[in-house]
């Protein structure tokens, strides 16, 4: 049962350099998102999206970008990193909206950049 | 617009003591209301959910939370904490107007059971 899984799980970037985040959900799930987690700030959504193609900003989403080309496949990119986008990153899906239906989450990416 | 608050960041209670974690929403519609609960270096775990019907939802590991209209809130409970219940708690909002699909979620309140 792997759920939803994230990769990486830690890594350190230089400022200006990009990275990729993949998450992959094996339940078939139509929504994913993208959520940072920042101390006493709960969890903000960066992007989600809500089918394979579809994509929409949240509440965060400046200097990132995403994309779902497969229906298991949310990427979390970053073009240049900045030390404002040191967090702990969590992908979720759900079958439905996020509101009706419990999502479920990865294990999390610490990112620092330096 | 939809946001939720949980006004305190720790809870320390006695383990054998009931617990409760605060929540407090604002919708303009009907709330859908979540609790989650994380462990360290964990993602979040779904706890329980008010969707409609009883004020008081069961969920997992012995937690139940109270949704109140009046007062606008849906505090955790349960009757005798464990250790193990430590952990970060997150309460969760979705209104049933509007076009937001996403979820809001509060700060989180650091739960401690003390042995």
């Amino acid at each position: 049962n792997a759920g939803v899984t994230q990769t990486p799980k830690f890594r350190v970037l230089k400022t200006g350099q990009s990275m990729t985040l993949l998450c992959a959900q094996d339940m078939n799930h139509e929504y994913m998102y993208w959520y940072r987690q920042d101390p006493g700030m709960g969890l903000r959504l960066i992007h989600y999206s809500v089918g394979e193609g579809t994509t929409a900003k949240g509440e965060v989403p400046d200097g990132y970008n995403v994309s779902r080309l497969k229906k298991q496949n949310f990427l979390l990119g970053l073009e240049s990193a900045a030390p404002s986008q040191t967090s702990v990153y969590f992908c979720a899906s759900s079958y439905g909206p996020g509101g009706r239906t419990e999502a479920f989450f990865g294990q999390g990416t610490r990112l620092t950049v330096v | 617009a939809q946001s939720v608050a949980q006004p305190e960041d720790q809870v320390n209670v006695a383990e054998g003591n009931p617990l409760t974690v605060k929540c407090t929403y604002s919708v303009s519609g009907n709330p859908y209301l979540f609790w989650y609960v994380q462990y360290p270096n964990r993602g979040l775990q779904f706890l329980l959910k008010y969707i409609t019907g009883d004020n008081l939802v069961k969920g997992s590991y012995g937690f139940e939370a109270e949704f109140n209209k009046s007062q606008t809130s849906f505090h955790l409970k349960k009757p005798s904490a464990l250790v193990s219940d430590s952990a970060l708690y997150f309460c969760a909002v979705r209104d049933s107007l509007g076009s937001a699909r996403q979820l809001t979620f509060g700060s989180g309140t650091q739960l401690t059971v003390l042995p």
